[in-house]
């Protein structure tokens, strides 16, 4: 059982690229989502979904893209990297249980844009 | 905007317990308070909930106060693996999931 799979686990990429990070969970959950950590900081939402098909935003969703074509996959694209979005990358997955969500997180993509 | 208070940081001696505190007295009737912990570099691991009873596992306890203003987690015998930043999360499970918002959490050290 892998969990929530991230790749790439390092990433850099120049201003104006585009890119995408790839997020995988195979515990047949319903719930995505894609948080970033900056330096000394707590994870900021930047997308999530509810299922296959369905997206929305989360705190920091400026400069970000994602897709829920099926339960397993969860994309998250750059459309043109800032250095702003230098950071790190979490994707989560998690099931509805009764009593309360419990969340797995992947072990996180570290991007660096110059 | 995070919706708990932690201390900044925190020690602990090898193999005593280690009781983090937290402050959440806004808290709802349909919040659950979560606990996670990050091991540097590491995504962040789930480590227990409740709503309003005590509850234990493999890893912690968790203390609720009766009016559910704030609680404690509890590990009974910390190790140097147990250093981490430490975060409570109030959790509305009337809402879509993994709409987690983390503030800074507490930093626990644990000396030898």
């Amino acid at each position: 059982n892998a969990g929530v799979t991230q790749t790439p686990k390092f990433q850099v990429l120049k201003t104006g690229q585009s890119m995408t990070l790839q997020c995988a969970q195979d515990m047949n959950h319903e719930y995505m989502s894609w948080y970033r950590q900056d330096p000394g900081m707590g994870l900021r939402l930047i997308h999530y979904s509810v299922g296959a098909g369905i997206t929305d935003q989360g705190e920091v969703p400026n400069g970000y893209n994602v897709s829920r074509s099926t339960t397993e996959d969860f994309p998250l694209r750059l459309l043109s990297a800032a250095p702003s979005q230098t950071s790190v990358y979490f994707c989560a997955s998690s099931y509805t249980g009764v009593s309360g969500n419990t969340i797995y997180f992947g072990e996180g993509s570290w991007l660096t844009v110059v | 905007d995070a919706k708990t208070t932690q201390p900044p940081s925190m020690d602990c001696a090898e193999g005593r317990a280690a009781n983090l505190p937290c402050n959440h007295s806004t808290i709802s009737g349909n919040e659950y308070v979560y606990w996670y912990r990050q091991i540097h570099s590491q995504g962040p691991q789930y480590i227990i909930h409740g709503l309003k009873n005590n509850e234990t596992n493999e890893m912690a306890s968790l203390i609720i106060t009766e009016d559910r203003k704030s609680s404690t987690l509890i590990l009974p015998h910390a190790t140097l693996r147990d250093t981490a930043v430490y975060y409570c999360i109030v959790v509305n499970i009337m809402e879509y999931g993994n709409k987690l918002v983390f503030g800074a959490g507490t930093i626990l050290r644990v000396k030898s």
